[in-house]
């Protein structure tokens, strides 16, 4: 059973492009998260996200960042017109289905973003 | 709004010694609390999961305690080796199943 997937692991944009950061849940997890690592700072919660539903983007930046979980494929993590403010690591998590208790995330190895 | 901290923020001991790690929380109503370890430029680990109805989990040379009344957790590292050198990251969820983490304690083990 193969780990959280993340791809790519390291993305170079320059500013004004844009991101987009794929990750593929653990088989038979349902719930993916997303977290960010500022240089020097802790891990950060985004967004959370079943499939084909955002539960809870508190942690989402009000513009240019956007994350979606269809039904087939990767979830993914959208930046557009990327700013070097953006450069960071992005962790994505997943979980099983939960039955009424709080599951573990398992994380992927992450992308390390960099806006030139 | 929860917050998490952990002290000291870097930590170097030589090997074979014993260590503790510590984290504290500012709101105890928290489901669970999760050590990760982080080696640099990689993914986290899971380390140990205490659920809030308990006091401690043990795995290996790892024993994590938590006191919810007092907002606290630790990290005990029994016989430290070089290869436990890492960042060690406490996180903590509150609803939703939202992770709220500290910024780490970077840790080195000396041969």
């Amino acid at each position: 059973n193969a780990g959280v997937m993340q791809n790519p692991r390291h993305l170079v944009r320059r500013r004004g492009q844009e991101a987009r950061l794929r990750c593929s849940p653990m088989k038979g997890h349902s719930h993916v998260y997303w977290y960010r690592q500022l240089p020097e700072e802790g891990l950060k919660f985004m967004v959370y996200l079943q499939k084909e539903n955002i539960i809870d983007e508190s942690g989402m930046p009000k513009e240019r960042f956007s994350a979606e979980f269809p039904k087939e494929g990767p979830s993914i993590l959208r930046i557009q017109q990327v700013v070097r403010g953006d450069s960071a690591a992005y962790f994505c998590a997943s979980s099983p289905p939960t039955s009424g208790r709080i599951e573990t995330q398992y994380f992927g190895p992450g992308t390390r973003l960099l806006v030139l | 709004k929860q917050e998490v901290t952990q002290i000291p923020a870097a930590l170097s001991v030589p090997e074979g010694e014993n260590l503790v790690l510590n984290c504290s929380f500012t709101d105890s109503a928290i489901y669970n609390l999760q050590w990760f370890r982080q080696d640099p430029g990689k993914g986290l680990t899971s380390l140990l999961l205490i659920q809030s109805s308990q006091r401690e989990q043990t795995s290996g040379r790892l024993n994590a305690s938590l006191d919810k009344s007092s907002g606290r957790s630790t990290l005990y590292i029994a016989a430290s080796q070089p290869g436990d050198s890492a960042t060690y990251l406490c996180a903590v969820v509150q609803g939703a199943q939202k992770l709220v983490f500290g910024q780490g304690t970077r840790l080195t083990i000396n041969p």
